[in-house]
């Protein structure tokens, strides 16, 4: 079945720049995703992009996706101790299920 | 911004009972999903509803779950007895509503609601 990996954990200093990186396996994935879970919260949608672009930049955020490698990386610009949280990709085809990844826990240091 | 609401925010159960728990989705959308979060792991997806039918459902959704849109807004998920494994926090979310107006929902993304932490003793 489909498949999304990310690292466990990333430890950045504050106002340093953050990539977090995923790889996954449907080559039908049309949607990739990154959702923010703050701890006890829910899922917050940060940003998808379309599997037919390569970047997308959204205020500090950018996404770069490489559909030939199926790696997807979120980079951060200017990381604040309130992005501290847990990161999922997640990923699905059309409209179908999400399959999400385990999630990457962000740590900034002030 | 129109959002995904769910409630109860906490649901203690004791093993056995029935349990149903609740969501409103986005109006105007038309799918709408249920997943789950086990403490410390990733979130699984346990179904999705379309034209009041379930349209896609994982391993996890066994004949203990059922899912209802017994109207025009709600959307629920029942359990009907509980398991002490069936303790997480269960997400709904919606999707595949047309862009409408000044709303700047793309079709097909989903949304998630806050969550609705199930503890079964």
């Amino acid at each position: 079945g489909e498949d999304v990996e990310q690292s466990l954990f990333l430890s950045v200093r504050e106002g340093d720049s953050s990539v977090i990186n995923c790889t996954y396996t449907d080559s039908s994935s049309t949607y990739l995703y990154w959702y923010k879970q703050e701890p006890g919260a829910g899922l917050q949608l940060l940003t998808y992009i379309f599997s037919n672009m390569d970047m997308k930049q959204d205020q500090r955020l950018t996404v770069l996706l490489n559909k030939k490698d199926k790696h997807l990386s979120l980079r951060i610009a200017d990381t604040q101790t309130g992005d501290s949280a847990i990161y999922f990709c997640a990923e699905s085809a059309g409209r179908r299920a999400l399959t999400f990844g385990s999630g990457t826990r962000l740590q900034v240091q002030p | 911004e129109p959002e995904v609401t769910q409630t109860p925010s906490h649901q203690v159960t004791q093993m056995g009972q029935e349990v149903i728990l609740r969501c409103v989705p986005i109006s105007n959308h038309l799918y709408f999903y249920w997943y789950r979060q086990i403490l410390g792991q990733k979130v699984e997806f346990l179904v999705s509803f379309y034209n009041n039918e379930i349209s896609e459902k994982s391993e996890i959704f066994d004949d203990q779950f059922s899912v209802e849109r017994p109207d025009g807004s709600n959307f629920t998920l029942k359990i009907r007895s509980t398991k002490l494994e069936d303790s997480a926090m269960y997400f709904c979310a919606s999707g595949g509503g047309a862009r409408t107006g000044s709303l700047n929902l793309a079709k097909n993304i989903q949304y998630f609601g806050p969550g609705t932490r199930l503890s079964v003793t």
